[in-house]
């Protein structure tokens, strides 16, 4: 099975502070991909990459950089935390595959900015 | 564009009904995938079945079913004799022909199973 692993289910920061949120996978998955989910918005993309190195914007980037040093890890960071960036953050993985392949999906952080 | 379209935001039956849940896709190319999601309280989105554009049968796992049909551009999802662990969040997502594996996600639609 596909194991998705994030660093800590439940983060509480302060505003202003550089917060990472960390994220391995132990398939040898090409692409890896962070989302937030908020209530009312759905899932929205922040960052993907798709290979060691390489990062794409998603959909939401402002505020957020990510980080893809070695193939099972993918780093999202928040440069300077404010209070909107308050979310339910999600990791992603998957073989690439023409679009066919799924994404596997960690447990979630639930990230309080206070 | 594409766009993923589950209508119905949040559904609440008794348990042992049946149950389905709605997606409309919209998708300008012609190979894609369908897929769903369960994300149930603690937060993990399952991944529950892909369907490919070119396979329009229906698939049947257990209690759950799917219903693909292109000339409505409708994956429908139906939970037979639904229980209360099924109560959850569930995703229909959308991916084309890209090698990145990007999804274009519904809104989701909560559903509450009462005992």
């Amino acid at each position: 099975d596909v194991k998705v692993t994030q660093s800590s289910r439940y983060l509480v920061k302060r505003t202003g502070e550089k917060v990472f949120l960390e994220c391995v996978q132990d398939m040898d998955h090409e692409n890896m991909f962070w989302y937030r989910q908020d209530p009312g918005l759905g899932l929205r993309l922040i960052y993907f990459s798709y290979d060691v190195k390489m990062k794409e914007k998603g959909d939401i980037p402002e505020g957020y950089s990510v980080s893809r040093e070695k193939k099972e890890r993918f780093s999202l960071i928040l440069e300077s935390a404010s209070t909107n960036q308050t979310s339910m953050y999600l990791c992603a993985s998957s073989l690439n595959g023409g679009g066919s392949q799924p994404q596997h999906f960690g447990d979630g952080t639930r990230l309080s900015i206070l | 564009a594409q766009k993923v379209t589950q209508a119905q935001t949040e559904i609440s039956v008794v348990e042992k009904e049946d149950v389905t849940l709605d997606c409309v896709y919209e998708t300008r190319d012609t190979t894609y995938y369908l897929f769903w999601y369960k994300q149930p309280p603690s937060g993990e989105l399952v991944f529950l079945i892909r369907r490919n554009s070119f396979d329009e049968q229906n698939e049947i796992s257990g209690r759950y079913s799917w219903n693909f049909q292109k000339s409505t551009s409708s994956f429908n999802f139906t939970i037979t004799a639904s229980q209360v662990v099924d109560s959850a969040v569930y995703f229909c997502a959308l991916s084309g022909n890209n090698a990145g594996n990007m999804l274009t996600f519904g809104g989701g639609t909560r559903l509450m199973v009462k005992p």
